[in-house]
């Protein structure tokens, strides 16, 4: 079965201040990882994905196989980073199902 | 450009009322998606489509059902609503065969059972 854990239910980080959002996850083969996030009064929407490697408003994340975790990192956190964080995952063997996490809630302090 | 609408933003109904969730996507996705989403428990995944007829359980199927009679359209079925169904439900689709592919979301539905 495939799962994925957020630790944290709540963050509060200070403007300015590097922001780290944990999530660890457990498949038998080689997921795809994700990151969605959800602002105020917005749909749920893509932030990024690991097999692209890329920084999407100063975000990264780096998939640690070895440690199972898909961590999202951004080094300066923007008072608009106020928002819910959900990792996902998808089985790449058979069918497509995308499972998240219970996800985040990051708050940025002015 | 809304790409995955849900026919209604709140939804009232008593207990042990049928209530039908519908969703549409105009993106031609193969797969499309029934969470229901609750705090402290993120999303959970009721359902899943792949197909047209296609369907798979989620990981909390149980007082749920699915309809799939075309590509674009995707029902949610509570057969006998209940208090503990009050939650907001999402639907989403995403392009087959690309296990990179990003899902998209709809609006969302409010749920309230009474």
């Amino acid at each position: 079965a495939q799962r994925v854990t957020q630790p944290e239910k709540l963050l509060s980080v200070f403007k300015g201040a590097p922001v780290e959002l944990k999530c660890n996850y457990s498949y038998s083969g080689s997921p795809e990882l994700f990151w969605y996030v959800q602002y105020s009064r917005q749909r749920l929407q893509l932030l990024l994905r690991h097999i692209s490697r890329e920084s999407i408003k100063g975000f990264t994340a780096d998939l640690n196989k070895g440690e199972t975790s898909f961590h999202l990192k951004k080094p300066f956190a923007q008072e608009e980073d106020s928002a819910m964080y959900y990792c996902a995952l998808i089985s790449n063997f058979g069918n497509e199902k995308l499972t998240f996490g219970t996800g985040t809630r990051l708050t940025i302090i002015p | 450009d809304v790409k995955v609408t849900q026919s209604s933003r709140y939804l009232v109904k008593r207990t042990g009322e049928k209530v039908f969730l519908e969703c549409v996507q105009d993106m031609d996705h193969e797969n499309m998606f029934w969470y229901r989403q609750d705090p402290g428990l993120g999303l959970r995944l009721i359902y899943f489509s792949y197909d047209v007829k296609m369907k798979e359980k989620g990981d909390i199927p149980e007082g749920y059902s699915v309809s799939r009679e075309k590509k674009e359209r995707f029902s949610l079925i509570l057969e006998s609503a209940s208090t503990n169904q009050t939650s907001m439900y999402l639907c989403a689709s995403s392009k087959m065969g690309q296990g990179n592919t990003e899902a998209f979301f709809g609006q969302g539905t409010r749920l309230t059972v009474v």
